[in-house]
């Protein structure tokens, strides 16, 4: 099983809504990552967490707020966003954060499509 | 931090003929570099990668190769199909530092096979 599940596919929210992105492996990865993708642009890289702790946090405005409550699960929760934020959310993981290793390689959830309005 | 550059962004080919998408990376301490395939609406999917300790990778019409010294990658899809039509990147990750497990993308390049 190589799957990434992303719930939910698409969320439409308002400026002062809380809303959460989940996100789910059973791949046994410890290391999971959250990459937000405007169109027509690539994937831009926004938190890692490695064995369930905040590894990378790529200056991401406090409006997003990444959680991982257990090695299999990873949230971002959202709010107060503003239009500009509307883009793919992307999950990802892999079995460690050394990508240099032979055979780790991130595995990219569907994503989330998010438009706040 | 790890900068990547890539070409060319857009590229039109006819069926069956070669393509050619080339990458530069600043970063001399990166040591992985994958390639993904995004069709519109989908996912990025992985469809090569490469090390840094290895120079040419192959699999079936895909081939990437690179040169450390001149740090760049190229991504070569022969005998293309139509539905190789998509958008590809490629990036870059480091072995260590701010940048140990971060995938710094290109910015992309639109491949259209005709028919």
């Amino acid at each position: 099983d190589t799957e990434v599940t992303q719930t939910p596919k698409h969320l439409v929210m308002g400026m002062t809504n809380k809303k959460s992105l989940k996100c789910e492996q059973h791949m046994g990865h410890r290391a999971m990552y959250w990459y937000k993708q405007k169109a027509k642009k690539p994937p831009e890289l926004m938190f890692v967490y490695s064995y369930e702790k905040l590894s990378i946090n790529e200056s991401v405005p406090s409006r997003f707020s990444p959680e991982c409550p257990n090695s299999s699960l990873l949230n971002l929760h959202l709010h107060a966003l503003q239009p500009e934020d509307s883009a793919l959310y992307l999950c990802a993981s892999s079995q460690s954060q050394g990508l240099g290793i032979s055979g780790n390689t991130i595995y990219f959830g569907e994503g989330s499509w998010l438009t706040v309005v | 931090g790890e900068n990547v550059e890539q070409h060319p962004s857009t590229l039109s080919v006819q069926e069956g003929d070669s393509a050619v998408i080339k990458c530069t990376y600043s970063d001399s301490a990166s040591n992985y570099f994958p390639w993904y395939k995004q069709e519109l609406g989908k996912r990025p999917q992985l469809i090569i990668d490469i090390r840094s300790n290895v120079g040419e990778k192959k699999d079936q019409r895909i081939a990437v190769t690179l040169n450390k010294t001149a740090k760049h990658f190229s991504l070569h899809i022969t005998e293309t199909q139509p539905e190789d039509s998509a958008v590809y990147f490629c990036a870059a990750s480091g072995a260590g530092g701010t940048s140990y497990g971060k995938l710094t993308f290109g910015q992309g390049t639109i491949l259209t096979v005709h028919p």
